[in-house]
């Protein structure tokens, strides 16, 4: 399988952990994307990269939210001390931005995390 | 990036064809429009993709007017499988906004036997 792969697909974790999340996009894409989606709504956008360099942040990012793609290849995305209110699916995409070109963004399964 | 607005659900029967359409008043020059399908539990699967007039592909058609502030989704024959949440989605081509995609509800379809 080719696509963009996450893991774990879920995670339980107590309130104050600290939990990483693991995106491995479609090979050769040059753009990752970070989303975060609560029940009942679209799925919201936390962070890119343009290969290594992380290029936006939300304001939906607090700083206990930190994110890396060391060789523009696979990114982790960080959660410390986490929050109930950190409860939800967290959905990794991938492009090729290239020039002149769209930029269709291909999602991987996402990762569920349930902070008790 | 432009705002979509799309009905929050539609309900349909097997075998049935679908359209969903999205209104994008303040599409920009350089703006295409996506659809993507989202099953619970999955992240969104692209489905199709267009600038003007009408694509097509094995999934679906989309069809989009000359003023291009609206856009339909069709979803030939649908099965109970095609229950799922569909978003409409603008965005820019090369050189424009930094390529995220800004989500709303969604449409929920649901496909009755």
């Amino acid at each position: 399988d080719t696509g963009v792969s996450q893991n774990p697909r879920h995670k339980i974790t107590k309130r104050g952990q600290n939990v990483t999340f693991r995106c491995d996009p479609i090979s050769e894409h040059n753009r990752l994307y970070w989303y975060r989606q609560t029940l009942g709504q679209g799925p919201e956008f936390l962070t890119y990269f343009q290969n290594e360099a992380q290029l936006e942040k939300s304001r939906l990012l607090s700083d206990r939210f930190s994110a890396e793609r060391p060789k523009g290849s696979f990114s982790t995305l960080e959660i410390q001390r986490t929050e109930q209110g950190d409860s939800a699916m967290y959905l990794c995409a991938s492009s090729l931005r290239l020039a002149g070109s769209t930029d269709t963004q291909y999602f991987g399964p996402g990762t569920r995390l349930t902070v008790l | 990036l432009a705002k979509t607005t799309q009905p929050i659900s539609m309900d349909s029967y097997e075998g049935q064809e679908v359209n969903i359409t999205c209104s994008h008043n303040n599409i920009a020059t350089n703006d295409y429009i996506t659809w993507y399908q989202q099953f619970p539990s999955q992240g969104p699967r692209f489905i199709i993709q267009g600038y003007k007039t009408k694509v097509t592909n094995e999934v679906a058609s989309l069809f989009i007017p000359a003023d291009r502030k609206s856009s339909t989704l069709s979803l030939p024959r649908v099965s109970l499988s095609d229950t799922a949440v569909y978003y409409c989605l603008v965005g820019g081509r090369d050189g424009g906004s930094q390529g995220n995609l800004i989500f709303g509800k969604g449409t929920k379809l649901s496909v009755k036997p």
